[in-house]
């Protein structure tokens, strides 16, 4: 398995461009999540989905969108860059059941500068 | 809505010696708590999780963390360090009411010294 793969890894932007930040996982993995990291901040929720067709928003939602199709795919779309959204991102994923939320698996990590 | 702290940007132990990193919470129900190392330019690693039942949760690489529901903490900890423990720590809490909505600390710098 190759677990959760993100593209690109890396990603340089000016400010007013659009784009879109990929996440797939093959686990089957019903829960998928879009966090950014910043200096002192930890990660951050973004958005989130629990099945195909089903999203929410986290902690930070603002400027970007998501979809969910398919269970394997998890777009982040980023509408109009700006530098405030200059961060790194993670995408992680993790299987429902059992007797409470289990642990999450992150990809790589994409970073994006927006100049 | 849920939160947690973690109060040590910084932790420096020296090898051999006991680490401990600290976190606290803040939840509306029953929480559900867990802890994540990440390494320089790397994604999370799942180290333990608390659920529920023993407050003494083991995990990966010799980690234990401690469930404290009366201080609301939830303490990282391992006996006897390693170089190789230095990494990024990440404590995280999901309130039991909200699916998949995890919040994380800001993340505590383990700096083990030979």
């Amino acid at each position: 398995n190759a677990g959760v793969t993100q593209t690109p890894k890396f990603q340089v932007l000016k400010t007013g461009q659009s784009m879109t930040l990929q996440c797939a996982q093959d686990m089957n993995h019903e829960y998928m999540s879009w966090y950014r990291q910043d200096p002192g901040m930890g990660l951050r929720l973004i958005h989130y989905s629990v099945g195909a067709g089903i999203t929410d928003q986290g902690e930070v939602p603002n400027g970007y969108n998501v979809s969910r199709s398919t269970t394997e795919d998890f777009p982040l779309r980023l509408l109009s860059a700006a530098p405030s959204q200059t961060s790194v991102y993670f995408c992680a994923s993790s299987y429902k059941g059992g007797t409470g939320p289990n642990e999450q698996f992150f990809g790589p990590g994409t970073r994006l500068t927006v100049l | 809505a849920q939160s947690v702290a973690q109060p040590e940007d910084q932790v420096n132990v020296a090898e051999g010696n006991p680490l401990t990193v600290k976190c606290t919470y803040s939840v509306s129900g029953n929480p559900y708590l867990f802890w994540y190392v990440q390494y320089p330019n790397r994604g999370l690693q799942f180290l333990l999780k608390y659920i529920t039942g023993d407050n003494l949760v083991k995990g990966s690489y010799g980690f234990e963390a401690e469930f404290n529901k009366s201080q609301t903490s939830f303490h990282l900890k391992k006996p006897s360090a390693l170089v190789s423990d230095s990494a990024l720590y990440f404590c995280a809490v999901r309130d039991n009411g909200i699916d998949n909505d995890m919040r994380f600390g800001a993340g505590t710098r383990l700096t083990v010294k030979p």
